[in-house]
């Protein structure tokens, strides 16, 4: 069975300061992973995949996630954090492509609440 | 181009009642998605359908039902409403990547 896991619940950055959000799977076969975003009172926002080649993704808003196969992660990373970055931001794997719904399902994490501080 | 729409936005029931949340959306997407966001517990999907015509169970189906109406449209329906299922109620479509709606904020009393 799928799973992801968002091992910290929050983390406070302060402005200006390098961002990580962290992101560990578990899946059978090649991972397809994704982080999404949700600001308050809104529905979830998309950010970036990792489908397959550079193991590097960049994505919008300056948000990049290094998929890492030997430590079965995909951390979100920022250089340079902005308040306005402050959100809920959600990790997601799915465990391939359904050709028939022309769809990835996904197993979403628990969600990490990230707070910048001016 | 409005996206996934929802409707209501917020709602209150009385355990027992019924009510349909309804989604619609205009990217011509197959699969939509009904999802439940509760506190600690991220998203969890209810139902999903992969194309006009077929619906599946998620991960906590009990207690609801769903419509896929037509391409654009997927209902949600609470025939008998618990206040277990007091949540904020989220309505995705896939293509590439799920879209998803603004949310029906839900109260069972």
């Amino acid at each position: 069975a799928q799973s992801v896991a968002q091992p910290e619940d929050q983390v406070n950055v302060a402005e200006g300061n390098p961002l990580t959000v962290k992101c560990t799977y578990s899946v059978s076969g090649n991972p397809y992973l994704f982080w999404y975003v949700q600001y308050p009172n809104r529905g979830l926002q998309f950010l970036l995949k990792y489908i397959t080649g550079d193991n590097l993704v960049k994505g919008s808003y300056g948000f990049e996630a290094e998929f890492n196969k030997s430590q079965t992660s995909f951390h979100l990373k920022k250089p340079s954090a902005l308040v306005s970055d402050s959100a809920l931001y959600f990790c997601a794997v799915s465990w391939g492509w359904n050709s028939g719904a022309g769809s990835y399902q996904l197993t979403f994490g628990k969600g990490t609440k990230l707070s910048v501080i001016p | 181009n409005a996206g996934v729409t929802q409707t209501p936005k917020f709602q209150v029931l009385k355990t027992g009642q019924s009510m349909t949340l309804q989604c619609a959306q205009d990217m011509n997407h197959n699969s939509m998605y009904w999802y439940r966001q509760d506190p600690g517990m991220g998203l969890r999907l209810i139902y999903y359908s992969a194309s006009e015509g077929t619906t599946d169970k998620g991960e906590v189906p009990n207690g609801y039902n769903v419509s896929r109406l037509n391409k654009r449209e997927f209902s949600l329906r609470l025939e008998s409403a618990a206040p277990s299922q007091t949540s904020v109620y989220f309505c995705a479509s896939s293509g590439n990547e799920q879209f998803f709606g603004p949310g029906t904020r839900l109260t069972v009393l």
